[in-house]
């Protein structure tokens, strides 16, 4: 079975400074997606960004960018020039078929 | 256009009773998935759906735990004498393709305490 693991269960931040997530996760596929999602306290994931993993370029979308490093299975999420709107739980996610595999999720607290 | 909506947003119930939460998804999209959430954690795989039948009911727990995609647009997780341990945030998604790899959009989910 598919595991992700998210080492940090909280991080910190100052605001307009770079903060790097961890991710984790271990399969047997050669074809699979990962995803970050941020979960404000509305509840409601929203996707940050997503990365095919035959693709060897990282994905990134403005302020985000990741890591993706297959041979080590490893897939950081670096926020850039973070703001105060950052502020949320993070989860990693894997996916090789139907279903997300999500990791156990990071607080990100951003300070002013 | 409108996103993944939920209802209710809250639920209250007693142990032992029926609870039905509901899910529309994006218009045209052709996948839906439930999660549950449990306090502290990552959402956890439900049950899958492609139009109106169930491609993967692997994650429900058990029997008490069923779900219907009728018309193939809205969706129904239906849980039969609810315990305590049923309490969590109910999150539904939704896709637009047929690959299960597809980019999921999820609601704000429904929040289910068992008293």
């Amino acid at each position: 079975a598919q595991t992700v693991t998210q080492s940090q269960p909280e991080m910190s931040v100052q605001e307009a400074e770079t903060v790097t997530l961890s991710c984790t996760y271990d399969t047997s596929e050669s074809d699979y997606y990962l995803f970050w999602y941020k979960q404000p306290p509305s509840r409601q994931m929203i996707l940050v960004i997503r990365q095919e993993a035959y693709k060897q370029q990282n994905a990134t979308e403005n302020r985000f960018s990741v890591n993706f490093q297959k041979a080590a299975k490893s897939f950081s999420l670096k926020i850039s020039d973070s703001q105060l709107g950052d502020a949320a739980m993070y989860f990693c996610a894997y996916n090789a078929g139907n279903m997300l595999t999500f990791g156990g999720g990071t607080r990100l607290m951003v300070k002013p | 256009g409108a996103g993944v909506s939920q209802t209710p947003s809250n639920k209250v119930t007693e142990k032992g009773k029926y609870v039905e939460l509901r899910c529309d998804p994006i218009s045209g999209h052709t996948a839906l998935y439930w999660y549950r959430q449990s306090l502290g954690q990552g959402p956890e795989f439900l049950i899958y759906f492609q139009g109106t039948g169930a491609a993967d009911d692997s994650g429900l727990p058990n029997d008490r735990f069923f779900a219907v995609r009728p018309e193939g647009s809205v969706s129904t997780l239906k849980i039969q004498r609810t315990e305590r341990g049923d309490s969590a945030v109910y999150l539904c998604a939704s896709s637009p393709g047929t690959r299960g790899t597809d980019t999921q959009y999820f609601g704000p989910g429904t929040r289910l305490t068992v008293l």
